[in-house]
């Protein structure tokens, strides 16, 4: 069964500190992972990664992959109250479904 | 709007009762999908449309869910005789098949059984 696991659960951060988010996963045939963010109900996508060592950027979230070790992380970098949110990780197998990590909540304190 | 719409965005039923969640997608859009998510959990996937073939029904975690998804667009997702453990967000989303794989939810119904 395919898995995604998500570190931390939550973590608290001040303004301006960086935050590094975990995703790993089991994933039968991978063939790409997302992420998203979650603020109030809709989750809103950020990145979709398929390549490994290439690191795809917005702004101040960047996010990377690696395929061998099977994880990906999301980093935020001078945090601000509105990146307050959860953040979802999902992989993607072979057919259309995506595995969900059970999320990051993320709380900027100003 | 131009987004994946849902309703109710708010749902309070007695256990034992029958509930209907309405999800409208993105026009244009082929594939659909219907997740739950828990308090506290990620989203588990429930069903997923694609064009006129068969649903992939491998999530519905009992014979008391069921969707149906009427001319290729709008989808209704039915939960009978609901349970308190049904309690959750339902996310309806939608994607345009063929051009990327990322999916455009919708604001979610909660569903609150007591």
């Amino acid at each position: 069964e395919d898995k995604v696991v998500q570190s931390p659960l939550s973590l608290v951060v001040h303004e301006g500190d960086t935050v590094t988010l975990n995703c790993s996963y089991e994933v039968t045939n991978f063939r790409s992972l997302l992420w998203y963010k979650q603020e109030k109900k809709a989750p809103t996508f950020l990145f979709m990664l398929t390549s490994s060592g290439i690191e795809k950027k917005s702004g101040r979230l960047s996010s990377i992959l690696d395929k061998k070790e099977l994880f990906s992380i999301l980093n935020i970098t001078a945090t601000q109250t509105g990146d307050s949110a959860i953040y979802l990780c999902a992989a993607r197998g072979n057919d259309y479904k995506l595995s969900f990590g059970a999320g990051t909540t993320v709380t900027v304190r100003a | 709007g131009a987004g994946v719409s849902q309703s109710p965005s708010n749902k309070v039923t007695e256990k034992g009762k029958d509930v209907e969640l309405r999800c409208d997608p993105i026009s244009g859009h082929t594939a659909l999908y219907w997740y739950r998510q828990s308090l506290g959990q990620g989203l588990e996937f429930l069903i997923y449309f694609q064009g006129n073939s068969a649903p992939d029904k491998s999530g519905l975690p009992s014979d008391r869910f069921s969707a149906e998804r009427t001319g290729g667009s709008v989808s209704t997702l039915t939960i009978q005789r609901t349970q308190q453990e049904d309690s959750a967000v339902y996310l309806c989303a939608s994607r345009l098949s063929g051009v990327t794989y990322e999916q455009y939810f919708g604001p979610g119904t909660r569903l609150t059984v007591t």
